[in-house]
């Protein structure tokens, strides 16, 4: 079974652009959820989808938003990109939403702003 | 709110040695779930174990065992006769039943095996 996919791998782009980033789940999973890691913040939940519907958010600008496929592709958006917005950026699926389900995570896309 | 505390920020030992990993959580709901997982420098975690808070009987899996104790909120985790190939960042997460598939991580542990 294939994992976790996510393109592109790496990216760089200036400040004030906008990026999009994309992640395949593991077929027949349906959730998708997106984490930031960055040195200085640690892994950070960016916010989970399930059945296309966003189902949890974390505490981040407006600039960050993310939507689902029916075939429960996931993407997000940055929108007016900022220096500290450069981090790995992770994507993780699961069977279902839910606290308990173990979610495997794909290989990150690493974006940089200058 | 939810927290997950790693006191050990780096971690460095001899191969061959045994090693603890330490992992503090805090929550309020009574359903909740504690992970493990292991970050090699490629960058992709890796799942290494998942725990609900019904369940605290230890385990081991090979060279690996987790020490899980509601009384004091501890989940950690110990390599036994530690290898190189071990070296990495290991992150403990929290998982709670009222937070969907949302995660919180601990700031994670950098484990250096040296041969």
């Amino acid at each position: 079974k294939a994992g976790v996919t996510q393109t592109p791998r790496y990216l760089i782009k200036t400040r004030g652009q906008q990026v999009t980033l994309s992640c395949s789940p593991i077929s027949g999973h349906r959730s998708v959820s997106w984490y930031q890691q960055t040195p200085g913040q640690g892994l950070q939940f960016l916010f989970e989808y399930f059945s296309e519907t966003q189902r949890n958010k974390g505490n981040f600008p407006g600039r960050f938003s993310g939507r689902q496929f029916s075939n429960s592709r996931s993407e997000m958006n940055v929108s007016t990109l900022e220096l500290g917005d450069s981090a790995l950026y992770l994507c993780a699926s699961s069977f279902r939403n839910g606290g308990g389900n173990e979610q495997f995570f794909g290989p990150g896309t690493r974006l940089t702003v200058l | 709110a939810q927290k997950v505390t790693q006191a050990q920020t780096e971690i460095s030992v001899v191969e061959k040695e045994d090693v603890t990993l330490d992992c503090v959580y805090e929550t309020r709901d009574t359903t909740y779930y504690l992970f493990w997982y292991k970050q090699p420098p490629s960058g992709e975690l890796v799942f290494l174990i998942r725990r609900n808070s019904f369940d605290e009987q230890n385990e081991i899996s090979g060279r690996y065992s987790w020490n899980f104790q509601k009384s004091t909120s501890s989940f950690n985790f110990t390599i036994t006769a530690s290898q190189v190939v071990d070296s990495a960042v290991y992150f403990c997460a929290l998982g709670e039943e009222t937070s969907g598939s949302r995660l919180t991580f601990g700031e994670g542990t950098q484990l250096t095996v040296n041969p």
